[in-house]
């Protein structure tokens, strides 16, 4: 079966713009959490989505939003982007209540911002 | 405030030796606990886990310990090979919020030939 899949792979953004990245879960998962990686701070929690709606959220500022569509791909969006926005942000997805079991992650988009 | 830690950045053993990977985590409501394995330019993927009602899991050369009295766990690789070099993730998750699991900076494991 097709894994989660992430697009773009990598992007260079301006200090000041706006992002936003997409996933697309395994067929029949319903939840996607999104992760920022960093070097030293590994993967920090953005947010969860189940059934178009955010049910859990990690302690990142507004800037940083996501959504769901009916289909369970996801977005996430970073507006005003800094240059500590520079990172790499992985998608993962799983059937309902078992992220801790069955996490799949795509391969992530890489960040830039210059 | 970083719930799961993970002290050693980067590990070197070598090849054939065992590989002893360390975390401690401090939210005593953790019940559920990971591990991941990352190589660069790929997402991370599941290598092994652990109920809090146990204190050790074993699937092939990779075995998860847990003391949950010291909120620790580690893995272990026996023996250790090279393509065994990639980042280690620890993970912890809640029984109530199975879908939010909270993730340790990682360790570097390099297995030398």
């Amino acid at each position: 079966k097709a894994g989660v899949t992430q697009t773009p792979r990598y992007l260079i953004k301006t200090r000041g713009q706006q992002v936003t990245l997409s996933c697309s879960p395994i067929s029949g998962h319903r939840s996607v959490s999104w992760y920022q990686q960093t070097p030293g701070q590994g993967l920090q929690f953005l947010f969860e989505y189940f059934s178009e709606t955010q049910r859990n959220k990690g302690n990142f500022p507004g800037r940083f939003s996501g959504r769901q569509f009916s289909n369970s791909r996801s977005e996430m969006n970073v507006s005003t982007l800094e240059l500590g926005d520079s990172a790499l942000y992985l998608c993962a997805s799983s059937l309902v209540g078992q992220g801790a079991y069955g996490y799949t992650f795509g391969s992530g988009t890489r960040l830039t911002v210059v | 405030d970083q719930q799961v830690k993970q002290n050693s950045p980067s590990l070197s053993v070598q090849e054939g030796r065992i590989s002893i990977l360390n975390c401690d985590y401090t939210n005593s409501m953790f019940d559920y606990f990971l591990w991941y394995k990352k190589y660069p330019a790929e997402g991370p993927t599941f290598l092994i886990s652990i109920s809090s009602i146990k204190d050790k899991n074993e699937d092939g050369r990779f075995t998860v310990f847990l003391n949950k009295s010291a909120k620790h766990l580690s893995l272990h690789i026996v023996p250790s090979q090279p393509g065994d070099s990639a980042v280690y993730f620890c993970a912890a998750s809640v029984k109530t919020s199975y879908d939010k699991v909270i993730f340790g900076p990682g360790t570097s494991l390099s297995v030398i030939p």
